[in-house]
C-alpha cells in the first residue's frame, strides 16, 4: 500500500498570509505513460465532509478559488493557499489514486488563523 | 445536484452488526461506482470499501475484510454496508461517496454528510 505523509499536522497563519501544506508518498504517483500525478487534495471544515479540492496534483476542481494551488510530481507535493480567508480555516488531506485499492489518505494538516 | 444521505448509524454492542444505507439522487446512480470512508472521532480518513457501478465487483480494506460487506440496489439508488462483528475500533463516521472516474485511477467527487457509529458495551 502506498503511504501518504503530510506535514505539518498543524500551523496557523495569519489572514491574508500565505499557508503551504506539503504531502509525501512512499512511492511515486506519477504515471509516465500519461505524464499524470495521480494525487488530489480535498477539504474538510469543521462538522462538514471532505470536499474535492484539487485533482491530478495541480488540477483546482470547478469553483475552487484560485488562491489554492497544487504542486510536485513523483513523491513530493504541495498545496498552498496563496491569501488565507476566514473560510479557509479547515482539515487539508492529500489521496492517491495511483495504485487502488485501498485509497490512501495523509494523516491530514490543520490550517488555523494565528 | 449530487446528494448523497446515509443513515443506520446508532449505538451497538461489540460482536454486534449493523447495516448502514446511502440515499442518492441528483445522478444516475447506476453509472457510478460507490464507497464508504470512515473517521474516527478527532481522527483522519481511511477508505473503507468500493463497488463498482453495477455491482459486479468490491473491494474492502484489510480493516473491515471479511467483516463488512458493500451492496447496493441500483432500481432504489441505495446504497448499503453490512457490519457485522463490530469492534470499538469501528467507531466512526461513516460517509458514502461517489467516484469520479478518470484515465486509469478514480477518486470521490461527492460526499455525504455521514452517519455515526458508536461501537460499546
Amino acid at each position: 500500500d502506498i503511504v501518504m505523509t503530510q506535514s505539518p499536522d498543524s500551523l496557523a497563519v495569519s489572514l491574508g498570509e500565505r499557508a503551504t501544506i506539503h504531502c509525501k508518498s512512499s512511492q511515486s504517483v506519477f504515471y509516465s505513460s500519461n505524464n499524470k500525478n495521480y494525487l488530489a487534495w480535498y477539504q474538510q471544515r469543521p462538522r462538514q465532509p471532505p470536499k474535492l479540492l484539487i485533482y491530478w496534483a495541480s488540477t483546482r476542481e470547478s469553483g475552487v478559488p484560485d488562491r489554492f494551488s497544487g504542486s510536485g510530481s513523483g513523491t513530493d507535493f504541495t498545496l498552498t493557499i496563496s491569501s488565507l480567508q476566514a473560510e479557509d480555516v479547515a482539515v487539508y488531506y492529500c489521496q492517491q489514486y495511483y495504485s487502488t485499492p485501498p485509497w490512501t489518505f495523509g494523516q491530514g494538516t490543520k490550517v488555523e488563523i494565528k | 445536484q449530487v446528494q448523497l444521505v446515509e443513515s443506520g448509524g446508532s449505538v451497538v454492542q461489540p460482536g454486534g452488526s449493523l447495516r448502514l444505507s446511502c440515499a442518492a439522487s441528483g445522478f444516475t446512480f447506476s453509472s457510478y461506482g460507490m464507497h464508504w470512508v470512515r473517521q474516527a472521532p478527532g481522527k483522519g480518513l481511511e477508505w473503507v470499501a468500493f463497488i463498482r457501478f453495477d455491482g459486479s465487483n468490491e473491494y474492502y480494506a484489510d480493516s473491515v475484510k471479511g467483516r463488512f460487506t458493500i451492496s447496493r440496489d441500483n432500481s432504489k439508488n441505495t446504497l448499503y454496508v453490512q457490519m457485522n462483528s463490530l469492534r470499538p475500533e469501528d467507531t466512526a463516521v461513516y460517509y458514502c461517496a461517489k467516484q469520479r472516474q478518470l484515465l486509469r485511477g478514480s477518486l470521490f467527487d461527492d460526499w455525504g454528510q455521514g452517519t455515526l457509529v458508536t461501537v460499546s458495551s
